[in-house]
């Protein structure tokens, strides 16, 4: 079956301009999460949705940052007013459900890039 | 604050040798543990995990190795392949946290043929 994809593969933007990126979890999958990606860094966590309420957004940076997931499957990741230092790729994840037992099967991410 | 840390950014091993990667937690609250490969403009794939009422999980070539009291854990690769060659991270995560992921710096991981 499909895997989680992600829209664009790679975003190149100005500084102070808005941005959308896109996740696509695999079909049935209640849980989504957010993570980002530094260069030379693990992924760290942003925020996760369980169906479509925000379950914990506590790694969201600052309010420049916000997610939403309408209908409990895509989910959009919003950046307003975008610097420098968001350049990182962002990495979407999707399990059954919000649990350690579950596996996260990770999309191949999106690359952003903030000139 | 890092509460996962691999301390080697690089490991280099010949091929049919065996490979460990270390890790270690800092949080007392982590109770199940993972490790995911990444290679190159790719999302990381799980590879194994272990929960923290084990010691030990094996899954082929693949061990992992958890020492609560040290708060530390490995993952061995035996015979390594050339084709094991990737990223690897180790995470961690609490039973109440919704399976939010703490991962680790990552290792890279070379196998020389």
């Amino acid at each position: 079956g499909a895997g989680v994809s992600q829209t664009p593969s790679n975003k190149v933007t100005e500084k102070g301009k808005y941005v959308e990126l896109r996740c696509d979890p695999i079909s049935g999958h209640t849980a989504l999460y957010w993570y980002r990606q530094s260069l030379g860094q693990g992924p760290e966590f942003l925020i996760y949705f369980q169906g479509t309420g925000a379950a914990d957004d506590s790694g969201l940076p600052n309010d420049r940052f916000f997610a939403v997931r309408p209908e409990g499957s895509v989910s959009t990741l919003k950046i307003q007013r975008t610097e420098r230092g968001d350049s990182a790729v962002y990495l979407c994840a999707s399990s059954l459900y919000p649990i350690a037992t579950d596996t996260q099967y990770f999309g191949p991410g999106t690359r952003l890039t903030v000139l | 604050d890092q509460q996962v840390k691999q301390n080697s950014p690089s490991l280099s091993v010949q091929e049919g040798r065996i490979s460990i990667l270390n890790c270690d937690y800092t949080n007392s609250m982590f109770d199940y543990f993972l490790w995911y490969k990444k290679y190159p403009a790719e999302g990381p794939t799980f590879l194994i995990s272990i929960s923290s009422i084990k010691d030990k999980n094996e899954d082929g070539r693949f061990t992992v190795f958890l020492n609560k009291s040290a708060k530390h854990l490995s993952l061995h690769i035996v015979p390594s392949q050339p084709g094991d060659s990737a990223v690897y991270f180790c995470a961690a995560t609490a039973d109440n946290a919704g399976n939010m992921l703490t991962f680790g710096g990552g290792t890279r991981l070379m196998v020389k043929p």
